[in-house]
């Protein structure tokens, strides 16, 4: 079993609509976790973390954190073109370890 | 966050050869690691560069095929050795910041 898992897409979204990705982890000992977005041909940057259970906003992103239920999720409300990315997830005990990525398209 | 400038960018290189990758960090950082990142796959740990002492590798790598280098805490390499066409691949050079993990540029390798 990967020990965090993405919905692999590619998930495609009208601009303006709300885009919602999905991941899970199976380290229960996670207590860090991060949303990374990758343009093709660079390398990852961070968007989001979250460390503690509920939301959190910033800007039109927001990351919700289950640890219950091992979730996390990162909507993009008003999705842009420049949304079009691969999303990477990321949860923490010791080391950080990524999901595969959701490729998101932001139709125009 | 940090200024991560890694070099080269991309390269070529023929089957057998080796190739060293430079990171440098414009303030002192503790934890710096390398990753690997093969065509359409997520990030792969290849180690943990510790200054001043052996590289720690994960499962699967090791220090005659990727040997590490950590002279100081802004500056760390990484050689990608005997190469053949399943190491092309995109490295990355990356630092832990206040619990946060920020990336360099990535150097795009093609083996041929």
């Amino acid at each position: 079993q990967k020990e965090v898992e993405q919905n692999s897409g590619p998930l495609s979204v009208p601009e303006g609509a709300i885009a919602s990705l999905n991941c899970t982890y199976s380290d229960r000992g996670s207590q860090s976790f991060f949303w990374y977005r990758q343009y093709s041909g660079k390398s990852p940057e961070l968007i989001m973390s979250i460390y503690s259970n509920g939301d959190k906003e910033d800007g039109r992103f927001t990351a919700q954190l289950n640890k219950a239920s091992q979730y996390v999720s990162l909507l993009i409300r008003d999705s842009q073109p420049s949304d079009s990315a691969t999303y990477l997830c990321a949860a923490r005990d010791y080391k950080l370890s990524f999901g595969a990525g959701t490729t998101v398209t932001v139709r125009a | 966050s940090a200024v991560i400038s890694q070099k080269p960018s991309r390269d070529i290189c023929q089957r057998g050869t080796s190739l060293t990758i430079q990171c440098q960090v414009d303030s002192q950082v503790t934890m710096m690691f390398w990753y690997r990142q093969q065509p359409g796959q997520s990030l792969t740990l290849i180690a943990t560069a510790n200054q001043g002492s052996e590289a720690t590798y994960e499962s699967g790598f090791v220090i005659d095929k990727f040997p590490i280098s950590r002279p100081n805490l802004t500056f760390s390499t990484l050689t990608v050795s005997n190469m053949s066409p399943e190491d092309s691949s995109i490295y990355l050079c990356s630092v832990l910041i206040d619990e946060k993990l920020f990336f360099g540029s990535g150097t795009q390798l093609s083996v041929l």
